[in-house]
This record gives C-alpha cells, structure tokens and sequence, in this order.
C-alpha cells in the first residue's frame, strides 16, 4: 500500500536550522516534492528530488534516499515567515500526474 | 507572475445540490489537476487533464464528479449531488510539464465549499 510518513509537528528557533523528515512507502518511485503550506493557503513549490543527492536552493534544502525510501527538507536561517506546514509528496512509478501527500509538518518557528 | 486564480472563494450549498467550481490556470500551461483538503486533513489528488481529457483520477473521483475546459481558459469541475462529505477546499492547480522528469505544479487558492 502507499505509506508517506511524516512528524506531525516541530518547534524551532528564529535563527537556527531544522530538519523535517519523510519515508515513504509506495508502488514504486518517480520523484518527490516538498511543498510549504501557510494556514488557510494553497501549497507552493519548494523542491523536486529524483535521484539521490541533495539539492539546494537558497535557505531550503532537500535529501533523497531511493533505497531507504527517506527524504528530508532542511531549511536554514529560521525566519518568522517559515511558520507553516510543510507537506511531502510523491509521484509513483507508472503514474504521470498523481502525487501522494504527507499528512504534513507543522513547523512551529519561535523568537 | 502569473497565478492560478479560483471562483469563488467560499461556496456554500445544500446537500444534494450541483456546484461548479471553476479555475483558470496559467495560460501557457498545458496539464491542469484538481485536489481537496477536507479541513486537518492531508492533500488528496482528484484529477488530472491534459488535451482535453482525462489523465489520471483517484477512487474519489466517482460518477458525482465531472471535469471540464469549456473554453481555452477556465477549467471547472462539477459535483452532481452533494454530500456533506464533500465539504472541503478544492485547489486547482495547473503545470507547464507533465510527463517529463520534473514539473512545478501552480495552485490557486482554493475554493472552501461547505455544504449543510
């Protein structure tokens, strides 16, 4: 069965860095996606992993691990702002379009 | 920057009622989806189209749901019959890519319908 994994909620400091994880368990594999979702707003786009590696941009982060079926989004430089959820996704082998949602990490950001 | 934009914002209806809810995605973006966010709860996928079809949909996506580009800008969906179950906020979302290794899926805000 299809299986996203992901901390309900995290607290952090304005400044310092943190670590959201997500494993997934899927019929197989064809990308993932982390997306950041404010209260009452739609997802916006953060980053995209295909192969293993990390991807970088900006303050914001991304890991995959195809063989451990394990992501993880860092974000650096904590600001106010990134208070909200951050949701990861999955597209499974086989399927074009479909995406496979993360119930999300509320990320709690403290002065 | 070009944006998904999505009317209305909050609809309310009785149950059994027909809505339409309707989108106008990025204009040269070719592959449009729906999705719904019942209330504490994760994203879920309803429906993709590309070419003037369906792509792919999710069990959700029944009989009681129907899609449509009736012109070469606004993309809706329909839901026959309501049920209370249906309330939730509906995102439209569209992409410049769809079958290639990476795309960027747009939302809009989203439509909140509750029904009663």
């Amino acid at each position: 069965g299809q299986n996203i994994d992901q901390p309900t909620e995290m607290t952090a400091t304005e400044g310092a860095i943190v670590q959201i994880n997500c494993t997934y368990q899927t019929s197989g594999f064809n990308g993932l996606f982390w997306y950041q979702q404010h209260a009452g707003e739609a997802p916006t786009f953060l980053s995209y992993n295909v192969l293993d590696g990390l991807e970088e941009k900006g303050r914001f982060s991304s890991f995959l691990s195809r063989s451990k079926g394990y992501s993880y989004l860092l974000l650096k430089e904590l600001q106010m702002k990134d208070s909200a959820s951050y949701l990861c996704a999955v597209r499974e082998s086989g399927s074009n379009y479909q995406l496979i949602w993360g119930a999300g990490t509320k990320l709690i950001i403290k002065p | 920057e070009p944006e998904v934009t999505q009317t209305p914002s909050h609809q309310v209806t009785q149950m059994g009622q027909e809505v339409i809810l309707r989108c106008v995605p990025i204009s040269n973006h070719l592959y449009f989806y729906w999705y719904r966010q019942i209330l504490g709860q994760k994203v879920e996928f309803l429906v993709s189209f590309y070419n003037n079809e369906i792509s792919e949909k999710s069990e959700i996506f029944d009989d009681q749901f129907s899609v449509e580009r009736p012109d070469g800008s606004n993309f809706t969906l329909k839901i026959r019959s309501t049920k209370l179950e249906d309330s939730a906020m509906y995102f439209c979302a569209s992409s410049l890519d769809g079958t290639g290794a990476s795309y960027e899926q747009y939302f809009g805000p989203g439509t909140r319908l509750t029904v009663t």
